[in-house]
């Protein structure tokens, strides 16, 4: 079966630019979650969606960053005047009823 | 705050060895336990969770974790590693009481398997 679905997978863009990253959860799955990881580090947290709503986004590091699930389904990831620390791979799970994170391959975000 | 550690960076071990990767939290309480394996050009995948009860827990591909209340880690461990086995593994958990899916990760732990 179709697993999580990220696109673009490799983002190009200069400082100051805006970009999207989208995901695509696994049918069913209500919950959403947006990390983050830098070369060399695990994943950070930033933000997690029940539903349509952002149950959690204490993860944001700013308010250059925000998300949107306006259907309950596919998610953005959004990021407004980018800065070349926002370089990383932006990672999308979604969760099952057990509690199991399934996770995308990531979108890798390069601020040049 | 919470935290993981993994002290090891990188663990290189030969083909067949055994292996155990290791990993200690810093939290008020026990949280959810995780391990979890990311190959080159795929997804993080769940290896093996702990939620509550026997503390030796058997996960996906031959690996086991056992939890130690008294040391606060959350050691993976298989018996006999095979080629396939390199790649980055990562501990992780989650508070009690919050999402599952809201986790701390370690830095990982890349393993090296020779011939």
């Amino acid at each position: 079966g179709a697993g999580v679905s990220q696109t673009p997978s490799n983002k190009v863009t200069e400082k100051g630019k805006y970009v999207e990253l989208r995901c695509d959860p696994i049918s069913g799955h209500t919950a959403l979650y947006w990390y983050r990881q830098s070369l060399g580090q695990g994943p950070e947290f930033l933000i997690y969606f029940q539903g349509t709503g952002a149950a959690d986004d204490s993860g944001l590091p700013n308010d250059r960053f925000f998300a949107v699930r306006p259907e309950g389904s596919v998610s953005t990831l959004k990021i407004q005047r980018t800065e070349r620390g926002d370089s990383a791979v932006y990672l999308c799970a979604s969760r099952d009823s057990s509690g199991e994170l399934f996770f995308g391959e990531g979108s890798r975000l390069t601020v040049l | 705050a919470q935290s993981v550690t993994q002290p090891d960076i990188h663990i290189t071990v030969s083909e067949g060895a055994s292996l155990e990767l290791r990993c200690n939290y810093s939290y008020g309480a026990t949280p959810y336990l995780f391990w979890y394996v990311q190959s080159p050009g795929q997804g993080l995948q769940l290896l093996l969770k702990y939620f509550s009860g026997d503390t030796l827990v058997q996960g996906i591909k031959g690996f086991e974790a056992e939890f130690k209340r008294s040391q606060s880690s959350f050691n993976l461990r298989k018996p006999s590693v095979h080629w396939s086995d390199a790649a980055e593994y990562f501990c992780a958990v989650a508070t009690r009481g919050t999402s599952y899916g809201k986790l701390t990760f370690g830095q990982g732990t890349i393993l090296t398997v020779h011939p």
